[in-house]
């Protein structure tokens, strides 16, 4: 059972534009939730986080929103660069310390120079 | 400070061999996870190990084992090879909070 789900699996888009990833969750209990980058041959890359108790966190480029009630969360890359070309993986998990995550199936993102 | 490394990192076995994997975590990181990740599945958890102690594990069959060693260092062991078992196997340590962690750059295995 996938508790964390990404659609559109890829994304094209240009240079300096806004990309958004999407990923939604069915586990009202996850109260943590990251994106990791991964480039071919190499392990996920932690990119930014937000919890539950907050509905948006900014690093850089990167901003995280969270809907809750909606079970929702997405990152928005602005502007994009191709540098950012890669696998974006959404991940939840617990804030109790245990280091378990459930992660959707990754968005390939392809940003056109 | 290093970061997290496998061992080795491309692998070719046959059905029914076993296989044993090697994670060394970020110095001073005590938590070790280990996940699957197959195009069609995407990355799934295998196990997490703390203190030489498995404290999570996940939906695998009893073939998918591990441990811990007192230096943190982690091991993975899948016994009786199927095919299906084909997957980059990624090791991430961690401290206390899930965004601390920190992957490696994972095994290529094959099973042929």
């Amino acid at each position: 059972d996938q508790q964390v789900k990404q659609n559109s699996p890829s994304l094209s888009v240009q240079e300096g534009r806004i990309s958004i990833l999407n990923c939604d969750y069915t586990n009202s209990m996850f109260d943590y939730f990251l994106w990791y980058k991964k480039y071919p041959a190499e392990g996920p890359t932690f990119l930014i986080s937000i919890s539950s108790i907050k509905d948006k966190n900014e690093d850089g480029r990167f901003t995280v929103f969270l809907n809750k009630s909606a079970k929702h969360l997405s990152l928005h890359i602005v502007p994009s660069q191709p540098g950012d070309s890669a696998v974006y993986f959404c991940a939840a998990g617990f804030s109790d310390g245990n280091n378990r995550l459930a992660f959707g199936k990754g968005n390939q993102v392809v940003v056109i120079p | 400070k290093a970061g997290v490394t496998q061992t080795p990192r491309y692998l070719i076995k046959t059905r029914g061999q076993q296989v044993t994997l090697s994670c060394s975590p970020i110095s001073g990181h005590r938590s070790v996870s280990w996940y699957q990740q197959t195009p069609g599945q995407g990355l799934q958890f295998l196990f997490e190990y703390f203190s030489e102690t498995q404290r999570n594990k996940g939906n695998f069959p009893g073939r998918f084992s591990g441990r811990q060693f007192s230096n943190s260092r982690s091991e993975m062991n899948v016994s009786t090879l199927e095919l299906g078992d084909s997957a980059l196997y990624l090791c991430a340590s961690s401290g206390l909070a899930p965004d601390t962690q920190y992957f490696g750059p994972g095994t290529r295995l094959t099973v042929l």
